[in-house]
């Protein structure tokens, strides 16, 4: 499968604990993005990335929150000191910039804080 | 902040009946695009549409841009059961962004 890859599918942590979740996007898209997604709510968007620059982050993106993407490929996103609102399924997406409307998701991973 | 609405929230219909389905802001969008969710899964984009007043298919998917640019529906003609999904209108700003705004979503049903 080439498509946009997330790791884990499911985490459970307890709260005040650090979780980390990646991104491996379809090969050749130079942009990748980070949205969040609660029960019966669309997609909010976090931040995206174009190579290894990240260009824009949303206000929901607290100072708990960090994500990267070092060498232009694969993504990390770290929520540092979880709280129970961080529940919710992080999706990862992908696009080449010249087709930035042509966006595919990931599968998505499942935080529940507990 | 720019939200949208998404009508109606949930659906029931036979196999074989058309739905329709819309999305309208407060500002306006650059792009409008349409995408289905299957649960525990990603979204996946159906239909993207760039200009005022555009009218796209996919198959059985007809989706158009409203002349205003804050609106947006999408049709699906004789469904079928896989048909069902949550469907999302997402609109993409104005200017030099990579963000997309979801609406919260239409749950279709389709009954055999």
């Amino acid at each position: 499968d080439t498509g946009v890859s997330q790791d884990p599918r499911h985490k459970i942590t307890k709260r005040g604990q650090n979780v980390t979740f990646r991104c491996d996007p379809i090969s050749e898209h130079n942009r990748l993005y980070w949205y969040r997604q609660t029960l019966g709510q669309g997609p909010e968007f976090l931040t995206y990335f174009q190579n290894e620059a990240q260009l824009e982050k949303s206000r929901l993106l607290s100072d708990r929150f960090s994500a990267e993407r070092p060498k232009g490929s694969f993504s990390t996103l770290e929520i540092q000191r979880t709280e129970q609102g961080d529940s919710a399924m992080y999706l990862c997406a992908s696009s080449l910039w010249q087709e930035a409307n042509t966006i595919y998701f990931g599968e998505g991973s499942w935080l529940t804080v507990v | 902040g720019q939200q949208l609405n998404q009508s109606p929230q949930s659906m029931f219909i036979q196999e074989g009946e058309d739905v329709s389905m819309n999305c309208t802001s407060s500002s306006i969008f650059n792009t409008w695009l349409w995408y289905k969710q299957d649960p525990g899964e990603g979204p996946v984009l159906l239909i993207a549409l760039y200009k005022a007043g555009e009218l796209t298919s996919n198959g059985r998917l007809t989706a158009q841009f409203g002349t205003t640019r804050k609106d947006s529906f999408l049709n699906i003609s004789a469904s079928i059961p896989s048909d069902v999904g949550i469907y999302f209108c997402a609109g993409r700003p104005f200017g030099n962004t990579g963000k997309l705004i979801f609406g919260q979503g239409t749950t279709l049903q389709v009954k055999p």
